[in-house]
């Protein structure tokens, strides 16, 4: 199985600020890359699709990049609704795996 | 308007049964291939299941294999996740999901799946 880590697992941050949240595979996965994002309570929603396309919808300040086994999500400028929690996704191969999840705080 | 409305969750004893439904509406279900992913109480997202767009292909997270069975109806638009031989750490909120391109997903609400005594 291909495993997917996270990190940071959680940051603290202030609105308008850049952040970025990284994820390795165990091995390569071509940009087979997902990034979701999930408020409390509520379903995923996905934000970036093989691992750079924005998804439709999604605001042009969440951005993805990487290949191969290094990805990041990039949000340039936070903004309040974003204080919630990302989850990227290997679709590379069965079974697709999570990783474990960063939660954006308001420092 | 895309919806998955997922259904059949509650309370079961270790070792019951219970059968998951998902109703789609708002897309082409029979061209789509679906998904079952599981999230436990505080805990991260879990990939559980898929099935391919005619039912015939399915794939399985180890820790389901040979207790749970994804299916679909095509003409009833809805997908189902057979779970048996159900454990504690089965625990979680099921959520279904339809695959996009890279098997990106999109989620319905969720159904909370309790497994005590």
């Amino acid at each position: 199985d291909i495993q997917m880590t996270q990190s940071p697992s959680s940051l603290s941050a202030s609105v308008g600020d850049r952040v970025a949240i990284t994820c390795r595979a165990s091995q390569s996965i071509s940009n087979y890359l997902n990034w979701y994002q999930q408020k409390p309570g509520r379903a995923p929603k996905l934000l970036i699709y093989a691992a750079f396309s924005l998804q439709s919808g999604v605001p042009s300040r969440f951005s993805g990049s990487g290949s191969g086994t290094d990805f990041t999500l990039t949000i340039s400028s936070l903004q309040p609704e974003d204080f919630v929690t990302y989850y990227c996704q290997q679709t590379y191969s069965t079974p697709f795996t999570f990783g474990g999840g960063t939660k954006v705080e308001i420092k | 308007e895309v919806q998955l409305v997922e259904s059949g969750g509650g309370l079961v004893q270790p070792g019951g049964s219970l059968r998951l439904s998902c109703a789609a509406s708002g897309f082409t279900f029979s061209s789509s291939w679906m998904h079952w992913v599981r999230q436990a109480p505080g805990k991260g997202l879990v990939w559980v299941s898929r099935v391919d767009s005619y039912g015939s292909s399915t794939d399985y997270a180890d820790s389901v294999k040979g207790r749970f069975t994804i299916s679909r109806d095509n003409a009833k638009n809805t997908l189902y996740l057979q779970m048996n031989s159900l454990r504690v750490e089965d625990t979680a909120v099921y959520y279904c999901a339809r695959a996009h391109l890279y098997s990106s997903l999109s989620w319905g609400q969720g159904t909370l799946v309790t497994v005590s005594s």
